[in-house]
């Protein structure tokens, strides 16, 4: 696709419950993002894939959060026993890698309830 | 820690006015981005500063960056309504990883 695709949209789930929030990079970029969006942190660094490289995941807030990339592509944002204060946008970028610039999607909307 | 500290928060202006926002950052980096976000979308690239000195201009924006005392400013000139949304400044650390670390954004509002 032209852009950085992300699934789904919104997501309204239980306390408690697991997530999976997707990300599809542009073709060819071999850096992914993801970050997240909330009200109280502004906007903070969570993960990143480069190639085959093993993943930096500095930024995770808790071992409830992992990721995963296969294939070097679509990503995978994996949130397990979920809490009220894990509601936030969640953000994944892609760039070209080498310190090009990040192309940011759309976003998944993750309420807690 | 890197720290990226924003102002102002808040921005209301009169079309056609002038003003600049001002991103501050607390250690050495080689790349300081700007980016726009409307309600409710994503983030948008305006512009990437590589060294210090860089200038970039886009239509009424002009971003400009100052490595030694750790500034970026976003000039607005002449505020049209459309120029209204959230920016954000981010420095990158981690080397070759490109990690972002944001500003608070600032909300800019312009008023017809």
């Amino acid at each position: 696709g032209a852009g950085v695709s992300q699934s789904p949209s919104n997501k309204v789930t239980e306390k408690g419950k697991d997530v999976e929030l997707r990300c599809d990079p542009i073709s060819g970029h071999t850096a992914l993002y993801w970050y997240r969006q909330s009200l109280g942190q502004g906007l903070e660094f969570l993960i990143y894939f480069q190639g085959n490289s093993a993943p930096d995941k500095s930024g995770l807030p808790s071992d409830r959060f992992s990721a995963e990339r296969t294939g070097g592509s679509v990503s995978t944002l994996t949130i397990q026993r979920t809490q009220q204060e894990d509601s936030a946008v969640y953000l994944c970028a892609s760039s070209p890698g080498g310190g090009g610039t990040q192309h940011f999607g759309d976003g998944t909307r993750l309420s807690i309830l | 820690e890197l720290k990226v500290e924003q102002n102002p928060l808040f921005l209301s202006m009169q079309e056609g006015k002038n003003y600049t926002i001002y991103c501050n950052y607390s250690t050495t980096s080689d790349r300081l981005y700007w980016y726009r976000q409307d309600p409710g979308k994503s983030l948008e690239s305006l512009f990437v500063l590589l060294s210090n000195g860089a200038v970039k201009q886009e239509g009424r924006l002009m971003a400009s960056l100052d490595t030694k005392a750790r500034l970026s400013t976003l000039h607005i000139t002449a505020a049209v309504h459309d120029l209204s949304a959230t920016y954000f400044c981010a420095v990158a650390y981690g080397g070759a990883t490109n990690k972002l670390i944001f500003g608070t954004g600032t909300l800019l509002a312009v008023q017809p």
